[in-house]
């Protein structure tokens, strides 16, 4: 157990509107990661951060924005939520990051839906 | 284009048997990780290969990596009910941030 927590765990909104994802680590690992999962497509990276206030984008960012003030907090916002965005949205940490090749430990996801 | 696949999709085998999973991927990467998925479910790490050669064991699962192929393969051994499940390759390309490209994962069920 990585210690990783997402909030909510599922929700349900309407296009258009504002969303915030909450991924919550206690470990103070450096790397966290924010992926979205849909079927036939694996999963897909959006965004990452190697550090507080350091973030840069993944294979699939537009519609999406990330902020890290706090080693322990990544949150993912969806400016204006579109149907396109349901999806079950899944946060990884990484424990060295780089340097050691390390394997992704994944947070129990949230499952997102766009009316 | 960073590319990763896996084949088969689907596949349905008796308890007992034995199956391979197959992961191709696009360009040249000797970080390869595996993990499986219960439905519902988080993804559980289960082997990481850093080298060309690497082999990895757990129980009835095996994994390798063959860098000059772009190939790894998971190795199912008499299959058990448990096993039944969808696993999924992912790889490193980059030096930096350590992203990871994901395959599509191939669901596995094992019928009694």
């Amino acid at each position: 157990d990585a210690g990783i927590t997402q909030s909510p765990r599922h929700k349900v909104t309407e296009t258009g509107t504002p969303v915030t994802l909450r991924c919550h680590q206690t470990e103070n690992h450096r790397y966290m990661y924010w992926y979205r999962q849909d079927p036939g497509h694996g999963l897909r990276l959006i965004h990452y951060s190697y550090g507080v206030k350091d973030t840069d984008k993944g294979e699939v960012s537009d519609g999406y924005s990330v902020s890290r003030s706090k080693t322990e907090d990544f949150l993912l916002t969806l400016e204006s939520a579109t149907s396109s965005q349901t999806s079950v949205y899944f946060c990884a940490i990484s424990l060295t990051g780089l340097a050691n090749a390390d394997t992704q430990y994944f947070g129990p996801g949230t499952r997102l839906t766009v009316l | 284009e960073l590319k990763v696949e896996q084949n088969p999709l689907f596949l349905s085998m008796q308890e007992g048997k034995n199956y391979t999973i197959y992961c191709n991927y696009s360009t040249t990467s000797d970080r390869l990780y595996w993990y499986r998925q219960d439905p519902g479910k988080s993804l559980e790490s289960l082997f990481v290969l850093l080298s060309n050669g690497a082999v990895k064991q757990e129980g009835r699962l095996m994994a390798s990596l063959d860098t000059k192929a772009r190939l790894s393969t998971l190795h199912i051994t008499a299959a058990v009910h448990d096993l039944s499940a969808t696993y999924f390759c992912a790889v490193d390309f980059t030096n930096t941030g350590n992203q990871f490209y994901f395959g599509t994962g191939t669901s596995l069920t094992v019928i009694p």
